[in-house]
């Protein structure tokens, strides 16, 4: 069964704190997405990687900034943390061809306080 | 740039009846077009999806979408909605861009009653 795993489900932070969110995946995808998704917004992409070390800035790239090391993981990190960062954060990947299908993790509801 | 507007923002239907989501597209060549869905606490799963040839493309969970390229829609069907249906739909249109970016709409929640 293919997955994408998302290291937290709920997270709280302090205004300030660097924070960080890591998603991983066993499908062996090139592709990896940072979503957030806010109510009446749906989906917003942050980043984008479509190769290990390469990245591509989404539509909401400020205040974010993504680390892709290994192939399976890809990481989010929020550099100093503000409260209107506070969002349900979504992890996909897909195969690179066209636009193929996107899976997605369960997702991290962050709070920033 | 490519688009996608979900109309209906919440949508109630009896359990047992037809189910008809809105989902209009803007985009500058023949789309790639996807529903997903996503019940509650869960990621986006896909429903279906269109690249070319029938225009009535069959998914799981008994679902159907028709790309209509007249009206730029690609409308989402169910005849008869069960309780577990209850989720949110979101449309999505793409690709563009270099990175091949997807583009999802707003999202329509659907509530079933009994």
């Amino acid at each position: 069964d293919v997955k994408v795993t998302q290291s937290s489900r709920y997270l709280v932070k302090r205004t300030g704190e660097k924070v960080f969110l890591e998603c991983v995946q066993d499908m062996d995808h090139e592709n990896m997405f940072w979503y957030r998704q806010d109510p009446g917004l749906g989906l917003r992409l942050i980043y984008f990687s479509y190769d290990v070390k390469m990245k591509e800035k989404g539509d909401i790239p400020e205040g974010y900034s993504v680390s892709r090391e290994k192939k399976e993981r890809f990481s989010l990190i929020l550099e100093s943390a503000s409260t209107n960062q506070t969002s349900m954060y979504l992890c996909a990947s897909s195969l690179p061809q066209g636009a193929n299908e996107q899976f997605f993790g369960p997702g991290t509801r962050l709070t920033v306080l | 740039a490519q688009s996608v507007t979900q109309p209906d923002i919440h949508i109630t239907v009896s359990e047992g009846a037809s189910l008809e989501l809105r989902c209009n597209y803007s985009y500058g060549a023949t789309p790639y077009l996807f529903w997903y869905v996503q019940s509650p606490g869960q990621g986006l799963q896909l429903l279906l999806k269109y690249f070319s040839g029938d225009t009535l493309v069959q998914g799981i969970k008994g679902f159907e979408a028709e790309f209509k390229r007249s009206q730029s829609s690609f409308n989402l069907r169910k005849p008869s909605v069960h309780w577990s249906d209850a989720a949110e739909y979101f449309c999505a249109v793409g690709p563009s861009g270099g990175y091949q970016k997807v583009t999802f709409g707003t999202g329509t929640k659907l509530q079933v009653i009994p």
